[in-house]
């Protein structure tokens, strides 16, 4: 199993500004995982970030707008810069864990972002 | 990574059993096929894995046909308290990333 530390859990941010969220695990991974929810929406994919190497963005999401860091195994931040009212979201980072039968995903609580 | 579908929503009342079904008619060879649920404020969380055939685990039983191009979660005798969102999700065993559907709102009445 992976127990995720994420920080803040909620924010007020003036538009413009940026906000960098932490992401702590408790154990070394390889990947994390950085998500994005809406109210009442699914979970969407912004980036994966390996130790040492550059994040890898999906579709729509750049590094510009959402820089990501990844100094060690067990600690990632995603920044969301010059922010305006369409980036109020929750974020999400996760990590996997291959156990002997499955593997399973684990996330943090979440940070509640609201951007006025 | 293979495409997902399953209902919006489904209601349902305490004590009875809960069948979501989701439809992946492009799951590879390799995929797996796992379920997650997410409560309000939380991140998703596990609940169940299977490659085919069924599984079976102490909160869940997971269906999967012989052609692997739907698998059905049940949830025996649900409560109130497994009001949730229910996401099915396919990819490799060990996958590099995880694409969620639009997952299905389940709510259980009294």
């Amino acid at each position: 199993s992976a127990v995720i530390s994420q920080k803040p859990s909620r924010d007020i941010c003036q538009r413009g500004t940026s906000l960098t969220i932490q992401c702590q695990v408790d154990s070394q991974v390889t990947m994390m995982f950085w998500y994005r929810q809406q109210p009442g929406q699914s979970l969407t994919l912004i980036a994966t970030a390996n130790q040492g190497s550059e994040a890898t963005y999906e579709s729509g999401f750049v590094i510009d707008k959402f820089p990501i860091s990844r100094p060690n195994l067990t600690f990632s931040t995603l920044t969301v810069s010059n922010m305006s009212p369409e980036d109020s979201s929750i974020y999400l980072c996760s990590v996997e864990v291959v156990g002997g039968m499955n593997t399973e995903a684990f996330f943090g609580q979440g940070t509640r972002l609201t951007v006025v | 990574l293979a495409k997902t579908t399953q209902p919006i929503s489904m209601d349902s009342y305490e004590g009875q059993e809960v069948n979501i079904t989701c439809s992946h008619n492009n799951i590879a060879t390799n995929d797996y096929i796992t379920w997650y649920q997410q409560f309000p404020s939380q991140g998703p969380r596990f609940i169940i894995q299977g490659y085919k055939t069924k599984v079976t685990n102490e909160v869940a039983s997971l269906f999967i046909p012989a052609d692997r191009k739907s698998s059905t979660l049940s949830l025996p005798r649900v409560s109130l308290s497994d009001t949730a969102v229910y996401y099915c999700l396919v990819g490799g065993y060990n996958t590099d990333k995880l694409i969620f559907g639009t997952g299905t709102r389940l709510q259980v009445f009294p």
